[in-house]
């Protein structure tokens, strides 16, 4: 059974920097594409960032410098390295993966992000 | 960035009736459209995706059709269990999404 399961959300103040972490089960991170999709209180869905099974690694121009996906293969986990933080990056932040680019047919139950002095 | 418009933003209506909802891109993006279902709390659940194919899972009162700038779902007959929000999103150029339709109990 697919699982994953995110962890390391926090409440962080302006300027700081988080890792995110999402631990898989019943498939292997590294030979799917694995997103970070994000959702502020209230809001819509963003899609954050993707990693795709031969590794190259792609962004929104809007987080491109300040957000790192990454992955472990040995621990079978998936990362998000945020630096900078602002405001408005405080949401839900979901990791999800797909045998599809572009798409996510399993999510975890996400992790939230506060950024706020 | 491609903009998907999702229409209407609320959809009141009653258990066993037929739901219809739109999502128009502000360009074409083929086939790449994924329906997702979203309750309260909870991580959204991929319904559709290709357009017009149903994930694992997923039952057959949830169909969707569409291609090029324009989309759509339909949920035959409403139960209990649909009241939620539902995103349109694309996957042609970087992902995007619809602001939501929510459906409603009347």
């Amino acid at each position: 059974e697919v699982q994953l399961a995110e962890s390391g959300g926090d409440l962080i103040q302006p300027g700081g920097s988080l890792r995110l972490s999402c631990a898989a089960s019943g498939f292997t991170v590294s030979s799917d594409f694995m997103s970070w999709v994000r959702q502020a209180p209230g809001k819509g869905l963003e899609w954050v960032s993707i990693i795709y099974p031969n590794g190259a690694t792609y962004y929104p121009e809007s987080l491109k410098g300040r957000f790192t996906i990454s992955r472990d293969n040995s621990r079978n986990t998936l990362y998000l390295q945020m630096n900078n933080l602002r405001a408005e990056d405080t949401a839900v932040y979901f990791c999800a993966r797909s045998d599809k680019p572009n798409l996510g047919d399993y999510w975890g139950q996400g992790t939230l992000v506060t950024v706020s002095s | 960035e491609i903009v998907l418009t999702q229409t209407p933003a609320t959809l009141s209506l009653s258990p066993g009736e037929r739901a219809t909802l739109s999502c128009r891109a502000s360009q074409g993006v083929s086939h790449y459209l994924a329906w997702y279902q979203q309750k309260p709390g909870q991580a959204p659940r991929l319904l559709i995706y290709n357009a017009a194919n149903r994930a694992t899972g997923i039952p057959a009162r949830f169909s969707a059709s569409g291609s090029g700038t324009d989309f759509t779902l339909t949920i035959s007959s409403l139960e209990p269990e649909d009241f939620a929000v539902y995103y349109c999103q694309q996957g042609s150029h970087w992902p995007t999404f619809g602001q939501g339709t929510k459906v409603e109990i009347k």
